[in-house]
């Protein structure tokens, strides 16, 4: 039973390109979150999503950012424009149940590097 | 009142040592706790969940205060394999269609030596 499963794993971008990071919930999970953490920082929660769905985007920055989890295929975070404060490492995390009661399966994460 | 506070460490200890993580949390509503492990660079792994009546997982004990809204975690006979970021994390807040974030801490750093 494969965990959740992100790519690519590092990503480097130079400041005004696109950055698309990946991720596809565990088998039976259909609550997919995405955190940020920057470096020597906790992680800040971003956006959760469900199948089609946006359920709660209070953390995402206002411009720039958007993350989608289509009817098939994995969940998408979306930067535009990158600039520098945006490498990070961004993790993916997957549930069973809306509550999180049983907490998250993290994602091994996509290290995003903006030169 | 940051919503999920910890010491951030780091705690460097001996092995065989007993050490003692402490958070406390603002969300009075939070009903799920559970602590978390972060090795460097990778990603957080669910180490134990936290039960009102507290609970143990072999050297691992956690203990919730829901009046003082405190969590702590007891690691006994550390090994150098112990030696992570430990994440406190609360449910909360309410991101709505019944369903809950989870909130993390900051972490505090744990160094095991020989």
């Amino acid at each position: 039973n494969a965990g959740v499963m992100q790519n690519p794993r590092h990503l480097v971008r130079r400041r005004g390109q696109e950055a698309r990071l990946r991720c596809s919930p565990m088998k039976g999970h259909s609550h997919v979150y995405w955190y940020r953490q920057l470096p020597e920082e906790g992680l800040k929660f971003m956006v959760y999503l469900q199948k089609e769905n946006i359920i709660d985007e209070s953390g995402m920055p206002k411009e720039r950012f958007s993350a989608e989890f289509p009817k098939e295929g994995p969940s998408i975070l979306r930067i535009q424009q990158v600039v520098r404060g945006d490498s990070a490492a961004y993790f993916c995390a997957s549930s069973r149940d809306p509550a999180a009661n049983y907490g998250y399966t993290f994602g091994s994460g996509t290290r995003l590097t903006v030169v | 009142r940051k919503e999920v506070e910890q010491d951030p460490g780091p705690f460097n200890v001996p092995e065989g040592a007993t050490v003692a993580f402490n958070c406390t949390y603002s969300n009075s509503a939070s009903q799920s706790f559970f602590w978390y492990r972060q090795d460097c660079r990778k990603e957080p792994k669910l180490l134990m969940s936290v039960y009102s009546s507290g609970n143990e997982d072999g050297r691992f004990t956690a203990q919730l205060n829901r009046a003082s809204q405190y969590i702590s975690l007891l690691i006994r006979d550390s090994k150098l394999s112990d030696s992570a970021t430990y994440l406190c994390v609360v449910n909360g807040p309410y991101s709505g269609a019944g369903s809950y974030q989870l909130t993390f801490g900051k972490g505090t750093k744990l160094s095991v030596i020989p």
